[in-house]
C-alpha cells in the first residue's frame, strides 16, 4: 500500500518570506516517482515537478526548490521569497513503477496563504 | 498545443440519477485518468483508459464506468448517484509508451458535481 502525508494543512506567510511544504511518503516499491502539483482556486491541478526514486539530487527552478531525502522518505518543497500568486493548495503525490493505470496517490494537500 | 478540457463545468443532479462527464485529452496524449476530489481532500484515483480499455482502477464501485474513444477523449459515467458522489471530478491525460508508471499527468479544470 502507498501513502502520502502532508502534515501541514494550512500555512500562512507574509509576502517575501520563505516557506517549506513537507511531504512524507510510504511505499514498498523500490522504484517510484514523486510529484508536486499546485491547485489554484480555479481548481485545475498544475504539474510542478516529477522525481524518480533513484535521483536524490535537489532541484531548483526559479523560486522553487525540492529536497528529496530517501532516508527519511521525504520530498519537501520550498518557495523562496513567496508572492501572493503562490497562494494555492499544494499536493504531493506518489506513483509506483508498476502502479495499475499509472495511479497517483495524493496527500491531503497544504493550503498556502501568502499575505501582502 | 491544446490542454485538457472538461465539460460541463458544473452540474447539479438528484440522488438516483445518472451523469456523464466528458474529457478531451491534451494533444498527442493517448491515456486518460479520472480522479474524484471531495471538498478539502486530495484527489482519489477512479480509473485510467489506455487504447480504449480500462487500464487500472481505484477503490470505486462498478456504478462508476468509463469509455475512451479513438480520438483519446473520454467519458466518466456514474449511475445511481449518491450524495457522497458530490465532488470535483478531474480528468488527466498523459503520453504512455510502456506498462510502467510515473508518467506526468496533466489535469483539466474539472467538473464540479453536486448531488442533492
Amino acid at each position: 500500500a502507498q501513502k502520502v502525508t502532508q502534515a501541514q494543512t494550512e500555512i500562512s506567510v507574509v509576502e517575501k518570506e520563505d516557506v517549506t511544504l513537507d511531504c512524507v511518503y510510504e511505499t514498498r516499491d523500490t522504484t517510484y516517482y514523486l510529484f508536486w502539483y499546485k491547485q489554484p482556486p480555479s481548481g485545475e491541478l498544475v504539474f510542478l515537478i516529477r522525481r524518480n526514486s533513484f535521483d536524490e539530487q535537489n532541484e531548483i527552478s526559479g523560486r522553487y526548490s525540492w529536497n528529496f531525502q530517501k532516508s527519511t522518505s521525504s520530498f519537501n518543497f520550498t518557495i523562496t521569497a513567496s508572492q501572493v500568486v503562490d497562494s494555492a493548495v499544494y499536493f504531493c503525490a506518489l506513483s509506483g513503477l508498476y502502479n495499475a493505470g499509472n495511479m497517483l496517490t495524493f496527500g491531503g494537500g497544504t493550503r498556502l496563504m501568502v499575505k501582502p | 498545443e491544446t490542454g485538457v478540457t472538461q465539460s460541463p463545468t458544473h452540474l447539479i443532479k438528484t440522488r438516483g440519477q445518472q451523469v456523464t462527464l466528458r474529457c478531451s485529452s491534451q494533444s498527442g496524449h493517448n491515456t486518460v485518468s479520472w480522479y474524484q476530489q471531495a471538498l478539502g481532500q486530495g484527489p482519489q484515483f477512479i480509473f485510467q483508459y489506455y487504447r480504449e480499455e480500462e487500464n487500472g482502477r481505484g477503490n470505486f464501485p462498478p456504478r462508476f464506468s468509463g469509455l475512451q474513444f479513438p480520438n483519446y477523449s473520454s467519458e466518466l459515467n456514474v449511475n445511481a448517484l449518491e450524495l457522497d458522489d458530490s465532488a470535483l471530478y478531474l480528468c488527466a491525460s498523459s503520453l504512455v509508451v510502456s506498462s510502467t508508471a510515473g508518467y506526468e499527468q496533466y489535469f483539466g479544470p474539472g467538473t464540479r458535481l453536486t448531488v442533492t
